[in-house]
């Protein structure tokens, strides 16, 4: 698992609460990344992150912000959780100007 | 802008029946693919790479895949499939932004049942 944490695994949370999602790596990897997942919908990236206090947005972003103030932690935050955010989310790692993307284990998150 | 197209969302088989898993992707310039397995309730897992070279990628679990630049393709095959490649697959093209790494674009997904 490239030494990825995510936590919680599962979280359920009522419409226009806050909510953060963390990452953790052990390996201090440069780039870091969070997708989300739905039914028919594959994987498509919200954020990332090239460096620390270095991010970027992908093609989902609205609704969510992230930071970085360690190089070991990318944490994802909706500012106000609705409905359609209930989704599985998926942080990733990228080995140092390799391709390759390694995945964690993904939190679950159900928005009531 | 890089797309992925997996032309099939679900496949069902015969466990030791072949299969493939089609997957076509839309670039203007030279692409990196990817194809990753996961099993249900986990991460994605990279199952083999195309970066250069070889244009047949071999992979984990006797899965291959052949790069076809004049076709855009770059469909995963296994000769002999068991009940434990049930699993859903996703194809992955890398597209370059700033900072000097690569992000991924995926697929959809094809989902493998392998029935006894």
């Amino acid at each position: 698992d490239a030494g990825i944490t995510q936590s919680p695994r599962h979280k359920v949370t009522e419409t226009g609460t806050p909510v953060t999602l963390r990452c953790h790596q052990t390996e201090n990897h440069r780039y870091m990344y969070w997708y989300r997942q739905d039914p028919g919908h594959g994987l498509r990236l919200i954020h990332y992150s090239y460096g620390v206090k270095d991010t970027d947005k992908g093609e989902v972003s609205d609704g969510y912000s992230v930071s970085r103030s360690k190089t070991e932690d990318f944490l994802l935050t909706l500012e106000s959780a609705t409905s359609s955010q209930t989704s599985v989310y998926f942080c990733a790692i990228s080995v140092d100007r390799s391709d390759i993307q390694y995945f964690g284990a993904g939190t679950r998150l159900s928005v009531l | 802008a890089q797309s992925v197209t997996q032309l099939d969302s679900q496949v069902p088989v015969f466990e030791e029946a072949p299969v493939e898993l089609r997957c076509n992707y839309s670039s203007s310039v030279s692409v990196y693919l990817f194809w990753y397995v996961q099993y249900p309730n986990q991460g994605l897992q990279l199952l083999l790479k195309y970066l250069s070279g070889s244009t047949l990628v071999k992979g984990i679990n006797g899965f291959e895949a052949e790069f076809n630049k004049s076709q855009t393709s770059f469909h995963l095959r296994k000769p002999s499939v068991h009940i434990s490649d049930t699993a859903e697959y996703f194809c992955a093209v890398s597209t370059s932004f700033r900072g000097g790494s690569e992000k991924l674009v995926f697929g959809k997904g094809t989902k493998l049942t392998v029935n006894p």
